[in-house]
């Protein structure tokens, strides 16, 4: 099947520090999107992608989707103690029939105070 | 309530024993999805449904797993014969896309199920 391979595992930051990450996939996607996981919670949207090559900002994230289609990338400027967490990349290769997402394994980020 | 709802949040069953997770998607939403979360990896789809129709079941690892959703609303996910390796975390997601084509409007999750079996 698909896979998604998402790095770094982890980082280790300082507040105030970007934060960058990045998905890389075997196959195209069509769609791209970005989640974020707390403890005991489900994965929240963050940034969806839908086109090659587009750029989207939330606040202080950006995230691109790859011209290939087989990567993207999610940036985090000037990072603050609550985007602590595990970030998710996802992809969606719907196309003529209805798939569920297929998920990296997730980049720990932990700020530093 | 304004987004999707799980029940129980948390499950201890015995191995052997017949479980039952129950999901109550985004109202309107056409699309419901399971997923399974094992501890320290990301999602894994299960099962798909469009309304009442069970689209997309590739996911599930056994014929242990079910699912359902007879009304087109809320949604069963049943394990029969539990066993250690059905421990997770089972998510379930769901959108607004119903054209069963190039999906377009993204998912949103629930908190999860955790099941712990014994």
């Amino acid at each position: 099947g698909q896979q998604l391979n998402q790095s770094p595992q982890s980082m280790f930051i300082q507040e105030g520090e970007d934060v960058s990450m990045n998905c890389t996939s075997s196959s195209i996607f069509n769609t791209w999107l970005w989640y974020k996981q707390d403890p005991g919670e489900g994965p929240v949207l963050l940034i969806a992608l839908y086109k090659a090559g587009e750029l989207t900002s939330n606040g202080r994230l950006t995230a691109q989707f790859g011209i290939t289609r087989k990567d993207s990338f999610l940036n985090i400027s000037a990072s603050i103690p609550s985007d602590v967490g595990i970030y998710f990349c996802a992809g969606d290769d719907s196309g003529g029939g209805a798939d569920g997402l297929t998920f990296g394994k997730g980049t720990h980020l932990i700020i530093q105070p | 309530g304004a987004g999707v709802s799980q029940s129980p949040r948390y499950k201890v069953a015995k191995r052997g024993q017949d479980v039952a997770l129950r999901c109550d998607p985004i109202s309107g939403h056409v699309s419901l999805f399971w997923y399974q979360q094992a501890l320290g990896q990301g999602p894994e789809f299960l099962t798909y449904f469009q309304n009442e129709a069970q689209l997309d079941k590739s996911g599930l690892p056994s014929d242990r797993f079910f699912a359902e959703r007879p009304e087109g609303s809320v949604s069963t996910l049943k394990i029969q014969r539990t066993q250690q390796e059905d421990s997770a975390v089972y998510l379930c997601a769901s959108s607004t896309d119903g054209t069963g084509g190039h999906s377009n409007q993204p998912q949103h999750f629930g908190d999860g199920t955790r099941l712990s079996i014994l």
